[in-house]
């Protein structure tokens, strides 16, 4: 298996710009979760799907920040306007099983975001 | 506020000797885990112990866990150079949505 696929791996954009950060899922888990990492704020989960629907977006900062999971191989995480204090590693992780965050999760390498 | 805390922030040992981390936590749990990272990669799951759990092995991992304390460790034994890295704890808490609250982490050092 090929593991969580993230893109791009890193990203330099400027203050204003739309960001899309993708990820596909470990093929046949049932739960999709994203995760931002910052020296400040260490690993803060951002919003996890299960079978497709947004469980639990608490953790998504404001309205700038968005994300789709339109079928079970593809997400998507969308920051509109970005500003430099988005800057940070972005995480997706998949699980399996019926108890959503509980199980073992399986990361991917992260994208990481510069927001100039 | 942090729901898993590390102790220590960061710790250095000789290769070959066992490493120990500790993770406390506030609120009843369904589960605990414990990941690695290495430098600029994700997480890596190394092992998942139940409330109803008190001690778990994997190789060179030994987990305990005390519900009464509200705390867990993790020890490395004979630690090697590749075991550099930082070791997150993680709870999944009973009440509400099922997910995972991490802790700051410990970074591990493996002097050779």
């Amino acid at each position: 298996d090929a593991g969580v696929i993230q893109s791009p791996r890193h990203e330099v954009t400027e203050m204003g710009q739309e960001v899309t950060l993708r990820c596909k899922p470990i093929s046949g888990h049932n739960s999709l979760f994203w995760y931002r990492q910052t020296m400040m704020r260490g690993l803060e989960l951002l919003i996890y799907f299960n079978n497709n629907v947004p469980i639990d977006d608490s953790g998504m900062p404001e309205d700038r920040f968005s994300a789709k999971m339109p079928n079970a191989s593809f997400s998507t995480l969308k920051i509109q306007p970005s500003e430099p204090r988005d800057s940070a590693v972005y995480f997706c992780a998949s699980s399996n099983g019926f108890r959503g965050g509980a199980h073992e999760q399986f990361f991917g390498p992260g994208t990481r975001l510069t927001v100039l | 506020s942090q729901q898993g805390e590390e102790d220590p922030q960061a710790l250095s040992i000789q290769e070959g000797e066992n490493a120990t981390m500790n993770c406390s936590y506030k609120t009843s749990i369904n589960n605990l885990q414990w990941y690695r990272q290495n430098s600029g990669r994700g997480l890596v799951h190394l092992i998942l112990i139940r409330s109803n759990e008190r001690e778990k092995h994997s190789g060179r991992l030994r987990v305990t866990l005390d519900t009464s304390k509200k705390s867990s460790s993790l020890l490395i034994t004979a630690s090697r150079a590749a075991d550099t890295a930082s070791y997150f704890c993680a709870t999944v808490i009973i009440q509400g949505a099922q997910k995972l609250v991490f802790g700051q982490g410990t970074r591990l050092t493996i002097n050779p």
